[in-house]
């Protein structure tokens, strides 16, 4: 079993819909959860990060993280042809930083 | 100027050669990180280091060694290349946090590397 899970995609929206992206995660005592974005040949930005289990909104984007269920999500509202990347979820995992594969999103025009 | 920089930024190689990529950093991190990130597997961590004393190996280290020189600068050696080792490479700094905790990741650009 991966430590990190995502659904690789791709996952394709209209513009102004919500993207939904989600991730699971294995070890129970993971503290630190991230977003990234990622453009084709760029390098990872961070979007969110997130410590708490609840909702934390920035913007059109919230993170929502569950520690019960192990999992935590992005939800990218009114999204936007320039959304269109490849989110990678990342997880602070006792002295190391573990990553998803990613989820590559396309929105629509 | 980018606060985190990789050389070189693509390599070509052949299979046997000793290989170096370095990475330097101005944003006065402690922390600094080696991945090589895969079609359909994300970002691996291969090493990381938590101060320049520290040298600590990620989920995917052998083939591989690190040197950190400094605070700034952070280099990865692949003493005999293999084909395998094709991939892209990022480097990446962090800020020091409480333990347990993490603090997000500034990425360089990424060294494309490929073995022959």
């Amino acid at each position: 079993q991966k430590e990190v899970e995502q659904n690789s995609g791709p996952l394709s929206v209209p513009e102004g819909a919500i993207a939904s992206l989600n991730c699971t995660y294995s070890d129970r005592g993971s503290q630190s959860f991230f977003w990234y974005r990622q453009y084709s040949g760029k390098s990872p930005e961070l979007i969110m990060f997130i410590y708490s289990n609840g909702d934390k909104e920035d913007g059109r984007f919230t993170a929502q993280l569950n520690k019960a269920s192990q999992y935590v999500s992005l939800l990218i509202r009114d999204s936007q042809p320039s959304d269109s990347a490849t989110y990678l979820c990342a997880v602070g995992l006792n002295n190391d930083m573990r990553f998803g594969a990613g989820t590559r999103l396309t929105v629509k025009p | 100027d980018a606060d985190v920089t990789q050389t070189p930024r693509n390599r070509i190689t052949k299979t046997g050669k000793r290989i170096m990529l370095e990475c330097s950093q101005t944003k006065g991190h402690d922390r600094m990180y080696w991945y090589r990130q895969d079609p359909g597997l994300g970002l691996r961590l291969i090493y990381y280091s938590f101060d320049v004393k520290d040298i600590n190996k990620g989920e995917i280290s052998d083939g591989y060694s690190v040197s950190r020189q400094a605070q700034a600068k952070f280099s990865l050696s692949l003493e005999s290349a293999i084909p395998n080792q094709t991939a892209l490479y990022f480097c990446a700094t962090s800020e020091s946090t409480g333990t347990g905790f993490y603090n997000e990741q500034f990425f360089g650009p990424g060294t494309r590397l490929t073995v022959l």
